[in-house]
């Protein structure tokens, strides 16, 4: 089975930085997916990290370390736009994905 | 737009009612799923349909009975329920159930009450 720690909150203001950090227990490991869910809203595939490094998509980027089951979403130059529930997620062998409760991110101006 | 479609998007119902959520995904994928997201605990799954075949049944009550007729259409039948299935539910689909980087769509979910 999955266990998947995220932090429950964090907040931060317009133009600057957050990591949000994932951490997870798996009986077998086969990718880690962030997703963004706005309220009231589907969640968006945010990105998807299958072997070790760093991947970068404009202003976020995420990193994944298979060793430590660590992974973290970094959101650069924050705009109120990005204010939502950030989800992780940890795909087993078997294809199944097992989600973290959600870190909600408050951007202030 | 997700090209992941769920109706109704609000529903209150009675315990003793029977209703149905409706999926309907535009994307050409083969696999579609039902999640359910209780205020602050994860995304559970419920179902999962690969090829119209259902290959996963993630311990759900028999109260809640999947549907799928085709790839592109997923449906959740809902009878005699309790208060605690009052949740969100979320219906998703990808290229297949397994696969290499396959994400899951999301569609906006149905935002379910049961009084």
């Amino acid at each position: 089975g999955q266990n998947i720690d995220q932090p429950t909150e964090m907040t931060a203001t317009e133009g600057a930085i957050v990591q949000i950090n994932c951490t997870y227990q798996t009986s077998g490991f086969n990718g880690l997916f962030w997703y963004q869910q706005h309220a009231g809203e589907a969640p968006t595939f945010l990105s998807y990290n299958v072997l070790d490094g760093l991947e970068e998509k404009g202003r976020f980027s995420s990193f994944l370390s298979r060793s430590k089951g660590y992974s973290y979403l970094l959101l650069k130059e924050l705009q109120m736009k990005d204010s939502a529930s950030y989800l992780c997620a940890v795909r087993a062998l078997d294809y199944k994905l097992s989600f973290g409760a959600g870190t909600t991110v408050t951007v202030r101006a | 737009e997700t090209g992941v479609t769920q109706t109704p998007r609000h529903l209150v119902m009675g315990m003793t009612n029977k209703k149905s959520l409706k999926c309907e995904q535009h994307l050409g994928h083969n696999a579609m799923y039902w999640y359910k997201q209780s205020a602050k605990k994860p995304l559970e799954l419920m179902f999962v349909y690969n090829f119209k075949e259902q290959t996963e049944n993630n311990s759900v009550p028999s109260r809640f009975s999947p549907e799928c007729p085709n790839s592109s259409h997923l449906f959740l039948h809902l009878h005699t329920l309790q208060p605690e299935d009052s949740a969100l539910y979320l219906c998703a689909s990808s290229q297949e159930a397994g696969g290499s980087s396959y994400e899951q769509y999301f569609g906006p979910g149905t935002r379910l009450t049961v009084t």
